[in-house]
């Protein structure tokens, strides 16, 4: 079991927004910085969100993060065939001083 | 631009111990600010941080398997080294190395492709 929690699946069909959630605690995403990795097949994960909502250079702005309290979320607006992966939120925990990660969320575009 | 690339053994037997080198180009790792990171993901899992060097050698490792880890870095080579003893099949995953960077809390930006290990008598 993941410390932080996703769905396991999402899907859209093109053009749509879905969005990703991943529930954490107040020791991890309650205290700090929620980054998102996107993750396909056979290849690096790829950084779309750091510091909870920053994107970095490169990543297009269909790409959003939010957070609230001890809850993150990823949103993808404008949904397209490439963002079809797996994606992973992660953020530090103190008190297992540990990088936790979320069990993934596959995102399907149908 | 940064690039990193994993390199080692595709294959080792349990209770043998790993050594993958992680080799990167674009960025010093000479200061607290920048470090490299080590991260797996068994098949059909999810990521599994392990550890992380500064450039001043500052180490951090994941605490149920610090008994095991040993990461070093070569500044002149460019280079940092994950060693994992006792292997087990269950440490049977794809280990990528990546750059982290604390400035501007950026953490794990740019990863390299990653190398498989299996784990197998």
């Amino acid at each position: 079991q993941s410390v932080l929690t996703q769905p396991p699946s999402a899907s859209g069909t093109p053009g749509q927004r879905v969005t990703i959630s991943c529930s954490g605690s107040r020791a991890n995403i309650g205290r700090g910085f929620v980054y998102w990795y996107q993750k396909l097949p056979e290849t690096a994960p790829k950084l779309v969100i750091y510091k909870n909502d920053r994107r970095p250079s490169g990543v297009p702005d269909r790409f959003s993060g939010s957070t609230s309290g001890t809850s993150a979320s990823l949103a993808i607006s404008g949904l397209r065939s490439e963002d079809e992966a797996h994606y992973y939120c992660t953020t530090w925990d103190d008190n297992l001083s540990d990088w936790v990660f979320g069990g993934g969320t596959k995102v399907t575009v149908l | 631009q940064i690039t990193l690339k994993e390199s080692g053994p595709t294959l080792v037997k349990p209770t043998q111990t790993l050594t993958l080198t992680c080799s990167f180009s674009g960025f010093s790792l000479s200061t607290g600010e920048v470090a490299v990171g080590w991260i797996r993901q068994a098949p059909g899992k999810s990521l599994e941080w392990l550890t992380l060097i500064y450039g001043d050698d500052d180490k951090r490792y994941r605490p149920p398997l610090m008994s095991r880890l040993t990461v070093t870095k070569d500044t002149s080579k460019n280079q940092v080294v994950l060693t994992m003893t006792n292997l087990d099949p269950a440490d049977t995953a794809t280990y990528f190395c990546s750059h982290y960077d604390t400035r501007d809390d950026i953490g794990f930006d740019i990863w390299g492709q990653g190398t498989r290990v299996t784990v197998s008598p």
